[in-house]
């Protein structure tokens, strides 16, 4: 089984901080993507990413894929209070299925 | 709008009981999957499917079956619920996959919390 790595399970930061959150595994994916899950909803897709050393930014947010797919890394800059959430990755395995990671606990303290 | 619903968002059932979970999808997609979801383990894939009919076994089946007579409509059938199925199930529908130049973008029913007494 294909596993997936996420660092730190937690973090609690101050308004305006920056942070990066990283997924890690030892399998290579044909894609990576980020979702952010409020509570009492399910995971919303931020950003997917298929090329070794991609970097795509969605305002304030910064992904990127390793150059060898087997990792990603997500960098939230001036972090707000809206960010707060659960920020999960998900490898895709070759048009099969998607693994998820267990997920980084955000909280921004305004 | 794009939506996935399911049919429950809270349920309380006794161990022994049959459990259904229903899930429609409105996006016409080919892909359905259900997941659970219990803290410090992220999603876990149960089953998917890729047509009607169709279902492929995920990462943790034991104790769960699907049913996909129509293609907007995946079912998650607990026989004989337990303890240990106590959880947060997500139902997810995508159009393809990010390799066929697709995103590959699963998206989520707001999920149904079961709880076996």
């Amino acid at each position: 089984t294909q596993l997936l790595e996420q660092s730190p399970q937690f973090l609690s930061i101050q308004e305006g901080e920056n942070l990066t959150v990283y997924c890690n595994s030892s399998s290579v994916f044909s894609s990576l993507q980020w979702y952010r899950q409020e509570p009492g909803e399910g995971p919303v897709l931020l950003v997917t990413v298929v090329t070794g050393g991609e970097v795509k930014k969605l305002k304030r947010l910064t992904f990127q894929f390793g150059d060898a797919r087997k990792d990603s890394s997500l960098h939230i800059t001036a972090a707000q209070p809206g960010d707060t959430g659960l920020y999960l990755c998900a490898g895709e395995n070759y048009g099969q299925n998607f693994v998820f990671g267990p997920g980084t606990r955000l909280s921004v303290l305004p | 709008d794009v939506k996935v619903t399911q049919s429950s968002r809270y349920l309380v059932k006794r161990t022994g009981e049959k459990v259904f979970l229903e899930c429609v999808q409105d996006m016409d997609h080919e892909n359905m999957f259900w997941y659970r979801q219990d803290p410090g383990l992220g999603l876990r894939l149960i089953y998917f499917s890729y047509d009607v009919k169709m279902k492929e076994k995920g990462d943790i089946p034991e104790g769960y079956s699907v049913s996909r007579e129509k293609k907007e409509r995946f079912s998650l059938i607990l026989e004989s619920a337990s303890t240990n199925q106590t959880s947060m199930y997500l139902c997810a529908s995508s159009f393809g996959w990010a390799g066929q130049g697709d995103t590959g973008e699963l998206f989520f029913g707001e999920g149904s919390r079961l709880t076996v007494l």
